[in-house]
């Protein structure tokens, strides 16, 4: 069974930095792609940023607008994925989704499991 | 960038009902459509991917159509256990992108 949980998530103040992570079990991690998707106080879901998997040597894609301050990494000794977040501001306040996007043949990798989130408040 | 835009932003229907939701991309974007649930105070739940294909588990009161802009999402026989919120996402290329989301409510 794919299990993804985050942690990290907390109140920051505006213009500090986080890390969140994202520890996956129950498939092989480096198979597959991983996002992060985030959700501000009752809005829609905003997708962040993609690590691919080992055959794409792990490259990283951005939202335009979260490229110069989120960074995604992963490290799949011990199969977590993280996301990075410089200069917070009050409306990076959101709950922060780590989702799988599985990669098979023949169809374009697509999230399939997601955890149960983790919030970040930004605020003084 | 490709934009999503679904429609209505929320509908209320009778218990039994058929509800069709609309997703359309701004740009074609072949067959590459993804459903979520996502249930109020939890985390999202696929439903569909490839325009139509059921997530492993996901019963059959849900179906997906269309492809290259327009799509949509069925439910049959609308149940309580289906009130949600529903968003489309593309994952055509990049950057993926999410629909505005469509609420659904009983009546």
């Amino acid at each position: 069974e794919v299990q993804l949980v985050e942690s990290g998530g907390g109140l920051v103040q505006p213009g500090g930095s986080l890390r969140l992570s994202c520890a996956a079990s129950g498939f092989t991690f480096s198979d597959h792609y991983m996002d992060w998707v985030r959700q501000a106080p009752g809005k829609g879901l905003e997708w962040i940023g993609r690590s691919r998997n080992r055959i794409h040597n792990f490259d990283t894609q951005y939202a335009a607008s979260m490229r110069d301050r989120f960074t995604v990494s992963r490290d799949n000794s011990i199969n977590s994925f993280y996301l990075q977040m410089d200069n917070l501001k009050a409306d990076d306040t959101a709950v922060y989704y780590c989702a799988r996007a599985y990669y098979g043949s023949g169809t374009w990798p697509r999230i399939d499991s997601w955890g149960q989130g983790t919030l970040v408040t930004v605020s003084s | 960038d490709i934009q999503m835009t679904q429609s209505p932003s929320s509908l209320s229907a009778s218990v039994g009902d058929r509800v069709i939701i609309t997703c359309r991309a701004s740009q074609g974007i072949n067959i590459w459509l993804a459903w979520f649930q996502q249930k109020p105070g939890k985390a999202p739940k696929s439903l569909i991917y490839a325009t139509s294909n059921l997530e492993s588990g996901v019963p059959s009161k849900f179906s997906g159509s269309g492809f290259d802009r327009e799509f949509t999402l069925t439910i049959n026989n609308l149940q309580p256990e289906d009130i949600a919120t529903y968003y489309c996402q593309h994952y055509a290329e990049y950057p993926l992108a999410f629909g505005g989301g469509t609420k659904v409510e009983i009546k």
